[in-house]
């Protein structure tokens, strides 16, 4: 079936620093992969997203990146801000959404 | 117009009682999705309809868990005999269709069982 393994499971940066969050998947049959964020007691809401004929995608300090033929795809974070602070999934669809178990980032300022 | 919204916001119920949790999703929305989150984790898939489809009951962990949803409107998942390890948020989403599209997530259910 299908299974999204997410790393690391925590992440501490210094504000201003990148971060990079990765993803591998074993259903080879995804086209659809998106990055959920999930600020404290929030509900989790779609950052960015990316289908499978595309290899990168960038929206302002925010991309992502996706290899089909390694199954992973990441999540990049550049110039880090303390409103980055939350718990980021990923997901990917193969019959039905898949998400990773979630990376907690925490940006110091 | 209007997100997902869900009810209760909070439901505290003991031990052996049955809950019942609701989903309204966005109108128009033909898939809907229900996810459990306990604190400080990850998003357990439970179960998702599509339409007049049936629905994928994989992710229910037991029998005590149930759902229905009439067309494309309201759900409802029913915890029966409540254990305290069901202590968690219930999330509802719900989407375009079951493709490549955004889900948007209720506010969720805080449920604790004592």
């Amino acid at each position: 079936g299908e299974n999204v393994e997410q790393h690391p499971s925590t992440l501490s940066v210094q504000e201003g620093d990148s971060a990079v969050i990765k993803c591998t998947y074993s259903d080879s049959a995804s086209n659809y992969f998106p990055w959920y964020k999930q600020e404290l007691g929030k509900r989790p809401q779609l950052i960015i997203d990316i289908r499978s004929n595309v290899g990168e995608k960038k929206d302002q300090r925010i991309a992502v990146t996706l290899n089909k033929t390694a199954k992973h795809f990441s999540l990049h974070i550049t110039e880090t801000q303390p409103e980055d602070s939350a718990v980021y999934f990923c997901a990917n669809k193969g019959n039905k959404l898949t998400f990773g178990g979630g990376t907690r980032v925490l940006v110091k300022p | 117009g209007a997100g997902v919204s869900q009810s209760p916001s909070n439901k505290v119920t003991e031990k052996g009682k049955d809950v019942e949790l609701r989903c309204d999703p966005i109108s128009g929305h033909t898939a809907l999705y229900w996810y459990r989150q306990r604190l400080g984790q990850g998003l357990e898939f439970l179960i998702y309809f599509q339409g007049n489809s049936a629905p994928d009951k994989s992710g229910l962990p037991s029998d005590r868990f149930s759902a229905e949803r009439t067309g494309e409107s309201v759900s409802t998942l029913t915890i029966q005999r409540t254990q305290q390890e069901d202590s968690a948020v219930y999330l509802c989403a719900s989407s375009l269709a079951t493709g490549d599209y955004e889900q948007y997530f209720g506010p969720g259910t805080r449920l604790t069982v004592t």
